[in-house]
């Protein structure tokens, strides 16, 4: 069974750019949460995809945005960096997107924006 | 809205000693509480969860936490610490119907020889 998997690993960009981060699920997941942890903080939610629809949001502005395909990997897409989205970008995947529902997480993409 | 308050932002044991690492909760509804381990440079790994069957809950690695519903806790709990159990712990909340986690700030345990 693989596990969830995400990439790149590591990734610098610069105010004002734009980035997307990847996501695979892990097999028979059919839900993905996205989470920024920032240094020292514990991770906050972004938003969740079930089934390719967002399903619920976190308090992150519109910048903050994502994709969940039919194999249910996802994209998180940052447009116009600031300085504060330098991050550990978490990734989610679960069976069905139940409260309950234990949430296996990937290793991260650690984001630096200068 | 729910949220998770984690008392000490590091905690510091000898090897052998029993660790202690403290989390309550808000939460209008009875919750569904999780403890997950976050070693350096690595994701989140589950130690165990609360989802209200029984108030003790075992985990991995001799870990076990118990809900005390009148306390509003749910503290997390060793009886003798290991050098390989130095890493942070993140103490996370879900209400029924909401799926999406919320994490405290996370206790860093430091285990000394």
């Amino acid at each position: 069974e693989t596990g969830v998997t995400q990439s790149p690993t590591h990734l610098i960009k610069t105010r004002g750019q734009q980035v997307t981060l990847r996501c695979s699920s892990q097999s028979g997941h059919n839900t993905v949460s996205w989470y920024q942890q920032a240094l020292g903080q514990g991770p906050q939610f972004i938003f969740q995809y079930y089934r390719e629809e967002e399903n619920g949001r976190g308090n992150f502005p519109p910048r903050f945005s994502g994709l969940q395909f039919p194999n249910y990997s996802s994209e998180l897409n940052v447009n116009a960096l600031e300085l504060d989205d330098s991050a550990l970008y978490l990734c989610a995947s679960s069976g069905n997107g139940g409260s309950a529902d234990t949430q296996y997480f990937g290793p991260g993409t650690r984001l630096t924006v200068l | 809205a729910q949220s998770v308050t984690q008392l000490g932002s590091h905690v510091s044991v000898s090897e052998g000693a029993l660790v202690l690492l403290r989390c309550n909760y808000s939460s209008s509804v009875p919750p569904y509480l999780f403890w997950y381990v976050q070693y350096p440079n690595q994701g989140l790994q589950l130690l165990l969860k609360y989802t209200s069957a029984a108030t003790l809950v075992k985990g991995i690695n001799g870990f076990e936490a118990e809900f005390k519903k009148s306390e509003t806790s749910f503290h997390l709990t060793k009886p003798s610490a290991h050098m390989s159990d130095a890493a942070e712990y993140f103490c996370a909340v879900s209400e029924l119907g909401y799926s999406t986690l919320t994490f405290g700030k996370g206790t860093m345990l430091l285990v000394s020889p």
